[in-house]
Parts: structure tokens; C-alpha cells; sequence
């Protein structure tokens, strides 16, 4: 059984434009929720995905978008990127069949 | 609406001594009640949990949490700290939906 994975590790962009990043979701698992932590923060819920639909979303703008696929992998993309979004992106996948969520390593976004 | 309270941002503590990490929570429905460790650089790893039943939850490597509803707490406690121990550890609560909201975290710093 394969966990939460993440791509890239890390990732430098310039300010205005865009990003791509990717979640494997851990076997079994339907859901996936994407979190950022900001630097000396907790993570912040962003959105989360059930069954490739968007099921719930946090208090970022619609620059923030995702999308699962058939396989519950997932990607986390954000448009016109500014030095706040500098953080860690947190992946989690967690099954309908109970409420523990499994997260991946993350991926370090700096934006210059 | 959920919401978490770290009350300390910073624990600095001796090896071998004791210590408690502490965690209020505010929740309108039922809840789940997690600890999250995070060491430098890494994703969150699940500590402890609470879902039901026993009160008292215990993790493999001594760390135990007593969930409080009338105290709405869950604190997290161990009774002799090792160097190892030295990381962020995030309390964090779920109504059910798999979205889970983190306090800000709290440094444990284990002092030789």
C-alpha cells in the first residue's frame, strides 16, 4: 500500500504566473484535501475533492483551483501567482469510510 | 464553524522531564480530535486520535491525549521527553467531513 505522494518537492516561481502541483492519493482513498501552511502558520484548509467534485472550500481566491481524476490523484493549480503564496502545499487523502485523512510531504512553492 | 486554540507557540522542556502541550477547541457539531506532528522540512504525521469510546488516547512512541468535552480540550501529554521529540506539533479538529481545521502549532524544543 502506497502512501500520499507529492510533486514536485519543491518548486521556485516569478510573481504572475501560474502552478501546477500534483497529489497521488494513498490506495483506497476517494478524497483528497489540499492545504497551505504558511511559514510559522498551521495549514489552512484550501478545497477538497470527493469522487472528482469539488466538496468544500476554504477561504482562498478563485486564482486557487483543482481538479481529481478518475483515479483520485489530484492537482492543486494557482494562476497569477504573488510572494504571499510562498508556502507549503499540503496534500491529504482520506477515505468516505472514516475521518482520518493521511498527508503527503509536501511541496515547497517560493515565489520571487 | 470549528476553530483551535494552541495556547502556547513555543515549549522549551528538559529531556526527561514532563511535559503537556495544550489544545482548546470550539465546534457546533460532534467532533474528531487529532495530533499532528510535523518535523523541519516534512508533511504532517498523524500522532494520536480521537473518535470515540476511551477518552484516553496513546500513541505508539509514549505520547497519550485525554479528550475533555466539558473542558472542550485535548491536551497532549508525555511523561519523559526525549531530543527526538523536538518538533511542531499542531492539535486539529474535524466535524466529520474530512475538512480538518489546525491550530497554529506549538514548538516543543527538548533541552539536553
Amino acid at each position: 500500500e502506497t502512501g500520499v505522494t507529492q510533486s514536485p518537492t519543491h518548486l521556485i516561481k516569478t510573481r504572475g504566473q501560474q502552478v501546477t502541483l500534483r497529489c497521488s492519493s494513498q490506495s483506497g482513498h476517494n478524497t483528497v484535501s489540499w492545504y497551505q501552511q504558511a511559514l510559522g502558520q498551521g495549514p489552512q484548509f484550501i478545497f477538497q475533492y470527493y469522487r472528482e467534485e469539488e466538496n468544500g472550500r476554504g477561504n482562498f481566491p478563485p486564482r486557487f483551483s483543482g481538479l481529481q481524476f478518475p483515479n483520485y490523484s489530484s492537482e492543486l493549480n494557482v494562476n497569477a501567482l504573488e510572494l504571499d503564496d510562498s508556502a507549503l502545499y499540503l496534500c491529504a487523502s482520506s477515505s468516505d469510510r472514516n475521518t482520518e485523512a493521511f498527508f503527503g510531504q509536501g511541496t515547497r512553492l517560493t515565489v520571487v | 464553524a470549528q476553530s483551535v486554540t494552541q495556547l502556547d507557540s513555543q515549549v522549551p522542556v528538559f529531556e526527561e522531564a514532563p511535559v503537556e502541550l495544550r489544545c482548546n477547541y470550539s465546534s457546533s457539531v460532534s467532533v474528531y480530535l487529532f495530533w499532528y506532528v510535523q518535523y523541519p522540512n516534512q508533511g504532517l504525521q498523524l500522532l494520536l486520535k480521537y473518535l470515540s469510546g476511551s477518552t484516553l488516547v496513546e500513541s505508539i512512541n509514549g505520547f497519550e491525549a485525554e479528550f475533555n468535552k466539558s473542558q472542550t480540550s485535548f491536551h497532549l501529554r508525555k511523561p519523559s521527553v526525549h531530543i527526538s521529540d523536538t518538533a511542531e506539533y499542531f492539535c486539529a479538529v474535524t466535524g466529520g467531513y474530512q475538512k480538518v481545521t489546525f491550530g497554529i502549532g506549538t514548538k516543543l524544543q527538548v533541552i539536553p
